[in-house]
């Protein structure tokens, strides 16, 4: 298996414009989690998903971000519109099971700048 | 609400050092606790995990403990590389789904 896979790994936007994040899950794993990353604040949930459906987003910082999963190979993270404050690492996990017995894979993650 | 520690939050060290990171969680009831590495603009790499019920996981020249009841969590790293070189994250995995991380540890290995 590839693991978790995440486009694009660098996106830079001007202030105002919609930024979609994507990410592949492993096969077979029922939960899928957004995860934001600064130096700040360290890792921090914004959202997952079991089996597609969305179950806590209470780590969403705004509603300017959304966040959707069609299918069980794939998920998208919306912000609309932009902000420089949003600029993060951005991360997505998937995991087997609640993440119990095998943890969580975390991809490799997404870099976006808004300038 | 549950929060993870993680002291130091920066290590160097010569090569051939035996070396442990330190974490620490508020909450004892957690199902498991996962260490990570990141590399410098990578993604997070899992280590090793460790279930509630377990002391210990060994995987190599890394060797993670746990005692739930302190809220305490410790890796240790034998015979340190240059290529250990890398942030170290321990995550705490609570009831919500959610892994609650560390601000991690910075480990530079000297050679």
């Amino acid at each position: 298996d590839a693991g978790v896979i995440q486009s694009p790994r660098h996106e830079v936007t001007e202030m105002g414009q919609e930024v979609t994040l994507r990410c592949k899950p492993i096969s077979g794993h029922d939960y899928l989690f957004w995860y934001r990353q600064t130096m700040m604040r360290g890792l921090e949930l914004l959202i997952y998903f079991n089996n597609n459906v969305p179950i806590d987003d209470s780590g969403m910082p705004e509603d300017r971000f959304s966040a959707k999963m069609p299918n069980a190979s794939f998920s998208t993270l919306k912000i609309q519109p932009s902000e420089p404050r949003d600029s993060a690492v951005y991360f997505c996990a998937s995991s087997f099971g609640r993440g119990l017995s095998y943890g969580y894979t975390f991809g490799s993650g997404t870099r976006l700048t808004v300038v | 609400k549950q929060e993870v520690t993680q002291i130091p939050a920066a290590l160097s060290v010569p090569e051939g050092e035996n070396l442990v990171l330190n974490c620490s969680f508020t909450d004892s009831a957690i199902y498991n606790l996962q260490w990570f590495r990141q590399d410098p603009g990578k993604g997070l790499t899992s280590l090793l995990l460790i279930q509630s019920s377990q002391r210990e996981q060994t995987s190599g020249r890394l060797n993670a403990s746990l005692d739930k009841s302190s809220g305490r969590s410790t890796l240790y790293i034998a015979a340190s590389q240059p290529g250990d070189s890398a942030t170290y994250l321990c995550a705490v995995k609570v009831g919500s789904e959610k892994l609650v991380f560390g601000k991690g540890t910075k480990l530079t290995v000297n050679p």
